[in-house]
């Protein structure tokens, strides 16, 4: 089976625009989760979403969005774009919510 | 204080050596995770667990519930286990909640 895949896997933005990431879970996998990584804050979770509803969400503001479709792919938008969100973002599947997850390579959104 | 504790931050051994690497959480818990993460940032799932005691290859993880524990043991360290390994919880509403990572270097 083909992996977790995230696209695009570098990102360079500029204060105020927004942006959307992508991330196609293993086939089969219902659920998808998202992270943000930086360097002060390690890694924290974002958002989970199952059969296309959102099930958890983490402490982020309302500008850090999500979805999920039908295929189980899923989106992230980060509107009007601060330098602190600079960060690797990582998607994570798993067939059911709180089973092993499986970790893309990450997205790696550098904000100027 | 942070939910997940891990110890120690960094870790530097010679190849060969017996690691332990320790995480303390203060929630309830359904699961624990240990990950592993490359230079790069790609994750890797090592363990999730409950209860007692897994093993793989040459890695050890334990969990104890009641003392709300769990290590990360690598038996004859290498230098490709160089990585951060992260400790991970699945608490409330299944989500994970994470450990700040032990980074550990194995030397020739």
């Amino acid at each position: 089976k083909a992996g977790v895949t995230q696209t695009p896997r570098y990102l360079i933005k500029t204060r105020g625009q927004q942006v959307t990431l992508s991330c196609s879970p293993i086939s089969g996998h219902r659920s998808v989760s998202w992270y943000q990584q930086t360097p002060g804050q390690g890694l924290q979770f974002l958002f989970e979403y199952f059969s296309e509803t959102q099930r958890n969400k983490g402490n982020f503001p309302g500008r850090f969005s999500g979805r999920q479709f039908s295929n189980s792919r899923s989106e992230m938008n980060v509107s009007t774009l601060e330098l602190g969100d600079s960060a690797l973002y990582l998607c994570a599947s798993s067939s059911l919510g709180g089973n092993e997850q499986f970790f893309g390579p990450g997205t790696r959104l550098t904000v100027l | 204080k942070n939910e997940v504790e891990q110890s120690p931050q960094n870790l530097t051994a010679q190849e060969g050596e017996f690691i332990t690497i320790n995480c303390s959480y203060s929630v309830g818990i359904s699961a624990l995770h240990w990950l592993q993460q490359h230079p790069g940032g790609g994750i890797v799932s090592l363990f999730m667990l409950s209860s007692g005691k897994k093993k793989h290859g040459r890695l050890i993880a334990t969990i104890n519930i009641q003392e709300k524990h769990s290590s990360l043991h690598i038996t004859a360290s290498h230098p490709r286990d160089s990585a951060v390994y992260i400790c991970a919880v699945n608490s409330g509403a299944q989500k994970l909640v994470f450990g700040q990572g032990t980074r550990l270097t194995i030397n020739p």
